[in-house]
C-alpha cells in the first residue's frame, strides 16, 4: 500500500474487555514495530517484528499484551482485560531491513480509551 | 540507558520568524536521527533523516544538524509558517534493527 495503515482509528473499550489493533504495513518492509504514545509524551516501544519473527518485546508493559505477525505482513497487538492504564495511541511502524538511511514509517494510531 | 531530550517543550512564534528546536541524547552510539512531525489526533510524518556519518540533512525550509561526538542535534525551520504548527519529535536507534528511543517532543506554535 502506499502508507502504513491501522485500524481501528479509534476505539473504545469497558475496563477488562479484550481488543485487537491491526497494523498493515508498506508493502515490502520487513520490519514492523509497535509503539504506546500517552498524551504529552513521547512513542515508547512496544515490540519489534522482523518479518514473521519477533526479535524483541521488551517493551510491551504485562503479560496481557501480545503481538503476532503470522505471516510477516499484517500485524496486531492484542490487549486483553483493559485496563484504565492502557488508554494511549498505539502507533505502528515499519521500514526495509536496516540501514544507516533507512526510515521508520508510521501509521495514524489507534486511540484507545478504556472506561 | 539511552535518553533522549527535547528543548524547549514548547514555542510560540510570530510568522516569518527562523526558529531552532533542540534535540540532545546520552549515548552517542546511534545509527541515525531522525526529525518527525506530529498534527494533533494524526500519526508521525518523517521529515529528516540523518544518517550517523553525515552532519546535516536539508529539506526546503528545513535544516537538520547533527553532531555525534555532543550528542545534540537541532532543527531549523527557516521563514515560520502557520501550517508548521505541530509538535516535532526527534528519535534515535541505538543501531541498526533497533527501536526508536523519541524525545518528548516540542509544540510549536505559529501565529498568523
Amino acid at each position: 500500500g502506499a502508507g502504513v495503515s491501522q485500524s481501528p482509528r479509534y476505539k473504545v473499550a469497558k475496563r477488562g474487555q479484550d481488543v485487537a489493533l491491526r497494523c498493515d504495513p508498506i508493502s515490502g518492509h520487513v520490519s514492523l514495530f509497535w509503539y504506546q504514545q500517552a498524551l504529552g509524551q513521547g512513542p515508547e516501544f512496544l515490540t519489534y517484528f522482523q518479518n514473521e519473527a519477533q526479535l524483541d518485546k521488551s517493551g510491551l508493559p504485562s503479560d496481557r499484551f501480545f503481538a503476532e505477525r503470522p505471516e510477516g505482513s499484517v500485524s496486531t497487538l492484542k490487549i486483553q482485560r483493559t485496563q484504565q492504564e492502557d488508554s494511549a495511541v498505539y502507533l505502528c511502524a515499519s521500514s526495509l531491513p536496516n540501514g544507516e538511511n533507512t526510515e521508520a514509517f508510521f501509521g495514524q494510531g489507534t486511540r484507545l480509551t478504556v472506561v | 540507558k539511552q535518553e533522549v531530550t527535547q528543548i524547549p517543550a514548547a514555542l510560540s512564534v510570530p510568522e516569518g520568524e527562523n526558529l531552532v528546536l533542540n534535540c540532545s541524547f546520552t549515548d552517542s552510539a546511534i545509527y541515525n536521527l531522525q526529525w518527525f512531525r506530529q498534527d494533533p489526533g494524526k500519526g508521525l510524518t518523517s521529515l529528516l533523516l540523518i544518517q550517523s556519518s553525515q552532519r546535516e540533512q536539508t529539506s526546503g525550509r528545513l535544516n537538520a544538524s547533527l553532531d555525534k561526538s555532543s550528542g545534540r542535534s537541532t532543527l531549523y525551520i527557516a521563514a515560520s509558517q502557520p501550517g508548521d504548527s505541530a509538535t516535532y519529535l526527534c528519535a534515535v536507534p541505538h543501531r541498526g534493527n533497533t527501536p526508536l528511543v523519541f524525545g518528548k517532543g516540542t509544540r510549536l506554535s505559529v501565529i498568523a
